[in-house]
C-alpha cells in the first residue's frame, strides 16, 4: 500500500511570491492535514480538510489556504511569502471515519524562502 | 489548550541497551490520544506507538512500550534492545477524542543517538 506522498520535495522562492505545496493521501484515506515544521517552533497545526472542506485551521494568517480534490488529494498555498516561512512542510492523512483514526505523514516539502 | 512538554532535548544510547523518553501534558479533556512519532534525517515521520486514555493497559509495540500515568499527566516510551535504526527525532503528540480535536499537538521534541 502506497504511502502519503507530498510534492515538490524542495521547494525555493523569493520574497512576495507564491508557493503551491501538493499531498496525496493513503488510498481509502478522506481526511488530510497540514503541519508547518519550523526551526525552532516544532511542529505546527496548519489546515485540516475532509471531505472536500475546511474543517479546521490553526493559527496562522489567510496567506495560508489550501483545498482538497474530490480525489481527496489537497494542496496548501502560501501567499506573498516571508521569509519566516521558510519550513518543513508536512502533510499527514487518516481514515477520518471514528475518531480512533491515526494520521500517518508524508515525507514532506522542504520550502526555503530566499 | 492542551500543551505537550518533552524536557529532554537530547539522549544517547549504547547499542542493545534500555532508553526511556519522558513526555508530559496539560488537558482538561478526559479521553483523548498519545502518541509517539519518530522522525529520521530522511524527515518521514513515522508512527511509533499509540495510546487511548480510556484504557489502563500500557501500548506495546515489539520493543516499544509506553508507560502512561493518566493522573500524573505523564506518557514516557521506553526502547528496548536499542538499535542504530532507531536513531531520530521523538515527538509526544496529544489528540483529543472528540470531534474538532483531530489535530495533533506536538512536543519540541527529542533527539535520540544510538552509540555503537
Amino acid at each position: 500500500e502506497a504511502g502519503v506522498t507530498q510534492s515538490p520535495t524542495h521547494l525555493i522562492k523569493t520574497r512576495g511570491q507564491q508557493a503551491t505545496l501538493r499531498c496525496s493521501p493513503i488510498s481509502g484515506h478522506t481526511s488530510v492535514y497540514w503541519y508547518q515544521q519550523a526551526l525552532g517552533l516544532g511542529l505546527q497545526f496548519l489546515l485540516w480538510y475532509d471531505e472536500g472542506e475546511e474543517r479546521n485551521r490553526g493559527n496562522f494568517p489567510p496567506r495560508f489556504s489550501g483545498r482538497q480534490f474530490p480525489n481527496y488529494s489537497s494542496e496548501l498555498n502560501v501567499n506573498a511569502l516571508e521569509l519566516e516561512d521558510s519550513a518543513l512542510y508536512l502533510c499527514a492523512s487518516s481514515t477520518g471515519t471514528t475518531d480512533t483514526d491515526t494520521q500517518y505523514f508524508g515525507p514532506g516539502t522542504r520550502l526555503t524562502v530566499l | 489548550a492542551q500543551t505537550v512538554t518533552q524536557s529532554q532535548p537530547e539522549m544517547s544510547v549504547q547499542e542493545a541497551e534500555t532508553v526511556t523518553l519522558s513526555c508530559t501534558y496539560d488537558t482538561s479533556e478526559s479521553d483523548y490520544y498519545l502518541f509517539w512519532y519518530k522522525q529520521p534525517p530522511s524527515r518521514q515521520m513515522i508512527l511509533v506507538i499509540r495510546q487511548e486514555a480510556y484504557k489502563q493497559q500500557n501500548a506495546t509495540e515489539n520493543r516499544f512500550s509506553v508507560n502512561f500515568q493518566k493522573a500524573a499527566k505523564s506518557f514516557s516510551l521506553k526502547i528496548s534492545d536499542s538499535q542504530l535504526g532507531d536513531a531520530a527525532m521523538y515527538f509526544c503528540a496529544y489528540r483529543g477524542r472528540w470531534g474538532g480535536s483531530e489535530k495533533l499537538v506536538f512536543g519540541k521534541g527529542m533527539k535520540l543517538t544510538v552509540n555503537p
